[in-house]
């Protein structure tokens, strides 16, 4: 399985916007990257995913490098409530399998 | 979350007690997952299925089982719990539409071995 590596810690300023970089070099090529985060000791909740080209919902973007070797979540402007640990992963596509690294945990400032 | 609840939600047992974890979804996905949760740490996968009645180890299996007898129900089972055992045990689902396998996690069942 695709590991991932994440930076531990990150904070971000209120309303500006967050950058969580995620590397994934050893991907093959029909993987896919998805991000989650967790809040507190709740269940990880979906954000985003992506195959090669960039992706943008109501939450977030995801910009993934041509090369597929790395990836980076942008949420346009973090609130306090965006705080969280964020987990970038790479999907296997027998059965869907996933490790799950440590994450990033983004702590939003006023 | 929507379509999958776990139960119970917190459980204290004894060391070498037997102890069964349940996962229930209403989205008829096709794959089911058991992940452990340690503080600080990311998810492991103990255990997953691909549908019913088949299913396959993840990376920190030993001392877990599972069975899944209906499409709904993913039930983990400590054979004899230890306190190593102690964590937070979350169940995910995923279709595997069109090769997406995003999760929908549920909301943890939080075990305490004594």
């Amino acid at each position: 399985d695709a590991k991932t590596t994440q930076p531990p810690s990150m904070d971000c300023a209120e309303g500006r916007a967050a950058n969580l970089p995620c590397n994934h070099s050893t991907i093959s090529g029909n993987e896919y990257v998805y991000w989650y985060r967790q809040i507190h000791s709740q269940g990880p909740q979906y954000i985003i995913h992506g195959l090669k080209n960039n992706e943008t919902n109501e939450m977030a973007s995801l910009i993934i490098t041509e090369d597929r070797k790395s990836s980076t979540l942008i949420l346009p402007h973090a609130t306090l409530r965006d705080t969280a640990v964020y987990y970038c992963i790479v999907s296997n596509t027998n059965a869907g399998k996933s490790t799950f690294g440590d994450g990033t945990t983004l702590t939003v400032k006023p | 979350d929507a379509g999958i609840t776990q139960s119970p939600r917190h459980k204290v047992t004894e060391t070498g007690t037997p102890v069964t974890l349940r996962c229930h979804q209403t989205e008829n996905h096709r794959y089911m997952y058991w992940y452990r949760q340690d503080p600080g740490h990311g998810l492991r996968l103990i255990h997953y299925s691909y549908g019913v009645k088949d299913t396959d180890k993840g990376e920190v299996s030993d001392g877990y089982s599972v069975s899944r007898s209906k499409t709904e129900d993913f039930l983990l089972t400590l054979e004899s719990a230890t306190s190593s055992q102690t964590s937070v045990y979350f169940c995910a689902i995923s279709s595997g539409d069109r090769g997406h396998y995003g999760y929908t996690f549920g909301s943890g069942t939080r075990l305490t071995v004594v």
